[in-house]
């Protein structure tokens, strides 16, 4: 099983609507980010998180909103989905004690209409 | 801010073939630096991870280097494989956990 896993995998959705991305974590760890990817623009960083009650802003924040719900699980939302937040996302954890070597989900491909 | 380029954007070469990878970053100040591997439609695999104070890693085929004075890594392959055709992504983590990355170099090897 994966140690990384992120729902839905894929999602279509309207102007407006708001939606959940879920991501959940086997490996222990302490440290959780989120990830959009789009073309020619390489990953930049969303949110994230270094335990339950610590959440930080990342490069491109505004938009989306996160929850940490348990050491493992991490969700982003997009309150009010909007065309340019087509992308793909990626949720990845880390330890310190392993050299903050980062370990990613499969991602979640959206597609705002 | 940091800002990472790979060059080149893209490369295709034949099956055996050794070859590198480019990466350079603009602030030094660098904890390390990771290589990650992306297949279509797929997540990020870590390949290799240089902590600053190092000057390479190496993993069977694949052997990372790293001058962190002059903002510059270089990924190299030995022996290419059809196997490793792929995006292959630079990140550089400077303050508080947060990685910055280049926009990758997509790899094709002929067989």
């Amino acid at each position: 099983d994966a140690d990384v896993t992120q729902t839905p995998r894929n999602r279509i959705t309207k102007t407006g609507k708001r939606i959940m991305l879920e991501c959940s974590q086997t490996k222990g760890h302490d440290r959780m980010y989120w990830y959009r990817q789009d073309p020619g623009l390489g990953l930049r960083l969303i949110y994230y998180s270094f335990d339950v009650k610590d959440i930080n802003k990342g490069e491109i924040s505004d938009g989306y909103s996160v929850s940490r719900q348990a050491q493992a699980k991490f969700s982003l939302s997009l309150e009010s989905a909007i065309p340019n937040q087509t992308a793909l996302y990626f949720c990845a954890t880390s330890d310190p004690r392993d050299y903050e070597t980062q370990y990613f989900g499969p991602g979640t491909r959206l597609l705002v209409l | 801010k940091q800002e990472v380029t790979q060059i080149p954007a893209a490369l295709s070469v034949p099956e055996g073939e050794n070859l590198v990878l480019n990466c350079s970053f603009t602030d030094s100040a660098i904890y390390n630096l990771q290589w990650f591997r992306q297949d279509p439609g797929k997540g990020l695999t870590s390949l290799l991870l240089i902590q600053s104070s190092q000057r390479e890693q190496t993993s069977g085929r694949l052997n990372a280097s790293l001058d962190k004075s002059s903002g510059r890594s270089t990924l190299y392959i030995a022996a290419s494989q059809p196997g490793d055709s792929a995006t292959y992504l630079c990140a550089v983590e400077t303050s508080g956990s947060r990685l910055t990355f280049g926009e990758g170099t997509q790899l094709t090897v002929n067989p």
